[in-house]
């Protein structure tokens, strides 16, 4: 079965600082892997995704996140912090099945910025 | 462009009521799914609808249920509510009924309800 798992329920940088959120998934199949931003009493949006065009992909806000498949990974970077991205981040992977498709997702790291 | 939008945004109820929560898909869109986030958790799949058909459900009891209708609008109906359903519930809608490839899904802000 697919799923995803996040390493670490919160982690705290500094501004400035290097942001790293792990990931790992787990898939018998070439995964579409999606990491979502969720700040506070708000829905998710989309930060990036990875559909096989290439390893290292790149999304809103300057986070890029790079697919190893040896590791099976997708952790989520962005080379400077800043305070406006303290929020809850969910990495998770796309299900089809039969005549549904649906997206599960990891448990959230929830990420703090100190000033 | 309007997002995907639900109503109501926040709303209480008390043990063994029912309740309906309500999602505007993006115009154009044809498939809804409906997840339940739990505080501290992330969103757990309840159901997906496309072109008015329920094609995928998730493991909930059957006291949730859900419709589509032809404007491609959905509700989602809990009843006999219990205190385990206080949850964020989140509607996202795609163009079509797969979630890979160009298909993303994209999220409302939810409907937190809060059962006492």
């Amino acid at each position: 079965a697919q799923s995803v798992t996040q390493l670490g329920s919160h982690v705290s940088v500094s501004e400035g600082a290097l942001v790293l959120l792990r990931c790992n998934y787990s898939s018998s199949v070439p995964p579409y892997l999606f990491w979502y931003v969720q700040y506070p009493n708000q829905g998710l949006q989309l930060l990036l995704k990875y559909t096989s065009a290439a390893t290292l992909v790149k999304g809103i806000n300057g986070f890029e996140a790079e697919f190893k498949k040896s590791e099976t990974s997708f952790h989520l970077t962005k080379p400077s912090a800043h305070m406006s991205d303290a929020a809850e981040y969910f990495c998770a992977v796309s299900v089809s099945y039969s005549s549904a498709s649906k997206i599960i997702f990891g448990s959230g790291t929830r990420l703090s910025i100190r000033p | 462009d309007a997002g995907v939008t639900q109503s109501p945004t926040h709303l209480i109820k008390t043990r063994g009521q029912h309740v309906t929560l309500r999602c505007s898909p993006i115009s154009g869109h044809k498939s809804v799914s409906w997840y339940q986030q739990v505080l501290g958790q992330g969103p757990q799949f309840i159901f997906q609808y496309y072109e008015k058909e329920e094609r995928g459900r998730g493991n909930f009891p059957d006291r949730f249920s859900a419709r589509q209708f032809p404007n491609y609008s959905s509700e989602l109906n809990v009843n006999a509510l219990l205190l385990g359903d206080s949850a964020l519930y989140l509607c996202a809608s795609s163009l079509g009924q797969s979630t890979t490839g160009a298909n993303v899904l994209t999220f409302g802000a939810g409907s937190r309800l809060t059962v006492l």
